[in-house]
C-alpha cells in the first residue's frame, strides 16, 4: 500500500520559470512532510519540511504548500535554475517518530 | 567533512554470497537507518537502530543482519544473496525522532549492490 504517492515520474522546465512538483499522502496520521532531492550517484539531500500546522513554508527559492483537506503537498521553485534538475523525493511521517515514508520521486529538468 | 559515508560504493557478487556494507557518521546522531532502493525506486526503511538498539525491523527477510557496534556506526551484512537484493542500499542518520520542524534524516551516497 503506497501511502505517498508522486504520480508525476518526470518533469522538464523552461529555465527562469516556476517549477511544480505534486505529492499526495492517504495516511491522515502523517502531521510531518520533507521534500528531498537527490542527484545521480548521491544520496537525498534534504530541502525543506513543512509541519500540519501550517499550509505554507519558504525557504528562499523553495516553497511548499500543504493541503490537509485534499491531503496533498506540492513544491514550488522560482526561479528554475539549471542546478535544480534532479530527482525530488516526498516523504511524511509523524512528529516524534523516525520512519519516513517516501514517494517514487519525480525527476525534475531545467531546460536552459 | 564527509557526514555519512559508505563503503564500498558498488558491490558486484553472485548468488550465494555472503557481503557487508558498513556505514559510519560523524554527525553525533544516536539513530542510523538502512533504506533499500529498489529497481522501482521505491526508497523503502529496513532498519533503524537508536544507541545501538534495533527501533525498527520491517519484516526485512533474516538473511539482513545490521549490527551497530558504537552509536557512529551501522553495518548491514547479507547472508545468501539473491537476484532481488540487487539495489541501492542507503545508511542514514538523525537524532531520535523527527520533533520539530527542519529535523531531516542525512543519507549516505549509497552502495550499489549487483547480484549476479
Amino acid at each position: 500500500d503506497q501511502q505517498v504517492k508522486q504520480n508525476s515520474p518526470s518533469l522538464s522546465v523552461q529555465e527562469g520559470r516556476i517549477s511544480i512538483l505534486n505529492c499526495d499522502y492517504t495516511n491522515s496520521m502523517f502531521d510531518y512532510f520533507l521534500w528531498y532531492k537527490k542527484y545521480p550517484a548521491e544520496g537525498p539531500t534534504f530541502l525543506i519540511s513543512i509541519s500540519s500546522i501550517k499550509d505554507k513554508n519558504e525557504d528562499g527559492r523553495f516553497t511548499v504548500f500543504l493541503n490537509k483537506s485534499a491531503k496533498h503537498l506540492s513544491l514550488h521553485i522560482v526561479p528554475s535554475q539549471p542546478g535544480d534538475s534532479a530527482v525530488y523525493f516526498c516523504a511524511a511521517t509523524n512528529f516524534g517518530n523516525e520512519k519516513l515514508t517516501f514517494g517514487t520521486g519525480t525527476r525534475l529538468t531545467i531546460i536552459p | 567533512d564527509t557526514a555519512v559515508s559508505q563503503t564500498p560504493k558498488y558491490l558486484v557478487t553472485q548468488m550465494g554470497n555472503d557481503k557487508s556494507i558498513k556505514c559510519e557518521q560523524n554527525l553525533g546522531h544516536d539513530t542510523m537507518y538502512w533504506y533499500k532502493q529498489d529497481s522501482k525506486k521505491f526508497l523503502k526503511i529496513m532498519f533503524s537502530y537508536n544507541n545501538k538498539e534495533l527501533i525498527i525491523n520491517e519484516t526485512v527477510p533474516n538473511r539482513f543482519s545490521p549490527k551497530s557496534p558504537d552509536k557512529a556506526h551501522l553495518n548491514l551484512h547479507i547472508n545468501s544473496l539473491e537476484l532481488g537484493d540487487s539495489a541501492v542500499y542507503f545508511c542514514a542518520s538523525s537524532h531520535w525522532g523527527l520533533a520539530s520542524e527542519g529535523d531531516t534524516q542525512y543519507f549516505g551516497p549509497g552502495t550499489r549492490l549487483t547480484v549476479l
